[in-house]
């Protein structure tokens, strides 16, 4: 079983709409969790990060932890042309700094 | 204008050689890593360094070594044990702790003639 599983894609949305990535982990102790947006030939570059379960708003992107279930999920709001990417979901292991990171979900948005 | 630099963008090793890429940062940052992608992958850790003069192999160290003589500076060399080298390579720093962000470089994409 891998560490951290997302489902690969490609995820297309009509530009306005609501994306919803998911992403599960193996690691119960995991208190960290990230989500980083690619894009075609570029590093990855942070959106945001969780740490308390519920949900974190950062303008158009929301993420939400559950830890009892071990899932991570963003949703990205009134989706962008600019928003089509690869979201690659990082989890920092219990025990120590390294993070996993997942296969990454492809994102298109159509205009 | 603090942030990470990675150089070259682009490298090409022979059959056989060795090569090193440079990570250089101004973020004060303690930890430094490297990681390799391949295309459709995720990313894998090959080694990181928490403080100066201290590094830890990662997923997949064979074939790569490393060295953090100053606390900016992360290079990696690529040796000729690493028979698929192919790929694109990420240095990412973070300042120490239980809950700190990574921060990645523009990356190296590396490619065998």
């Amino acid at each position: 079983q891998k560490e951290v599983e997302q489902n690969s894609g490609p995820l297309s949305v009509p530009e306005g709409a609501i994306a919803s990535l998911n992403c599960t982990y193996s690691d119960r102790g995991s208190q960290s969790f990230f989500w980083y947006r690619q894009y075609s030939g570029k590093s990855p570059e942070l959106i945001m990060f969780i740490y308390s379960n519920g949900d974190k708003e950062d303008g158009r992107f929301t993420a939400q932890l559950n830890k009892a279930s071990q899932y991570v999920s963003l949703l990205i709001r009134d989706s962008q042309p600019s928003d089509s990417a690869t979201y690659l979901c990082a989890v920092r292991s219990s025990n120590d700094y390294k993070l996993s990171f997942g296969a990454g979900t492809t994102v298109t948005v159509r205009a | 204008d603090g942030g990470i630099t990675q150089s070259p963008k682009y490298l090409f090793r022979k059959e056989g050689q060795n090569v090193t890429l440079s990570c250089e940062q101004n973020l004060n940052h303690d930890a430094m890593y490297w990681y390799r992608q391949d295309p459709g992958q995720g990313l894998r850790l090959i080694y990181y360094s928490q403080i100066v003069n201290d590094f830890q192999k990662g997923d997949i160290a064979e074939g790569y070594s490393v060295s953090r003589e100053k606390k900016e500076s992360f290079p990696l060399t690529v040796t000729s044990a690493q028979k698929n080298p192919t790929a694109f390579y990420l240095c990412a720093s973070s300042i120490r702790g239980a809950l700190e962000t990574q921060y990645f470089g523009p990356g190296t994409r590396l490619l065998v003639l």
